[in-house]
């Protein structure tokens, strides 16, 4: 079946490194995606990762995928305050359509 | 990335009431998707939204329950209708596919308290 599984929780200190983790079902996915939802506001794309790449560096983002084991992660360099929110890996089913996970909330400790 | 924008940005209904959210593009668009958010959860797609035909829903949800318009490329709206509380979530419009993938961008939510 489809399914997307993130924890629920990641706590960590400002400036320390953050690693969200996901895994998926579908190895036909094309593309992962990672989005970020702060209190109150809409889904906010970050990035995204194309399924024959192994991984994706962006500034502070680094998207890593193993393809063979079916897990994503997104490893935020230097947390910040401003990084506090809902964090939701999606794979695409091919048609348009994305499968969410059920977001990760990171929390950030002074 | 295309700009969305959502109006209302938040409303508080009575019971047995109907609001219609519209979501505006600054660019034409293929497709637009229509979510819920209930609180604490992950998005459920409603249904997406096609230019000049029926809307698809997706399981559990129903036409008469949601009415879908989409008269062009670039508008839609969502109508929640005879609202419970249950309806009380975050609304959220999409758009895609672009650039060639399958990436969707969101306009900022409506969010609804019925009570």
């Amino acid at each position: 079946g489809e399914d997307v599984e993130q924890s629920l929780f990641l706590s960590v200190r400002e400036g320390d490194s953050s690693v969200i983790n996901c895994t998926y079902t579908d190895s036909s996915s094309t593309y992962l995606y990672w989005y970020k939802q702060e209190p109150g506001a809409g889904l906010q794309l970050l990035t995204y990762i194309f399924s024959n790449m192994d991984m994706k560096q962006d500034q502070r983002l680094t998207v890593l995928l193993n393809k063979k084991d079916k897990h994503l992660s997104l490893r935020i360099a230097d947390t910040q305050t401003g990084d506090s929110a809902i964090y939701f890996c999606a794979e695409s089913k091919g048609n348009y359509q994305l499968i969410w996970g059920a977001g990760t909330k990171l929390i950030i400790k002074p | 990335s295309a700009v969305i924008s959502q109006k209302p940005s938040r409303d508080i209904c009575q019971r047995g009431t109907s609001l219609t959210i519209q979501c505006q593009v600054d660019s034409q668009v293929t497709m637009m998707f229509w979510y819920r958010q209930q609180p604490g959860q992950s998005l459920t797609l409603i249904a997406t939204a096609n230019q000049g035909s029926e809307a698809t829903y997706e399981s559990g949800f129903v036409i008469d329950k949601f009415p879908i318009s989409r008269p062009n490329l670039t508008f839609s709206t969502l109508t929640v209708s005879n609202m419970s509380p249950e309806d009380s979530s975050i609304y959220l419009c999409s758009v895609g596919p672009t650039s060639g993938t399958d990436t969707q961008y969101f306009g900022p939510g409506t969010r609804l308290t019925v009570l």
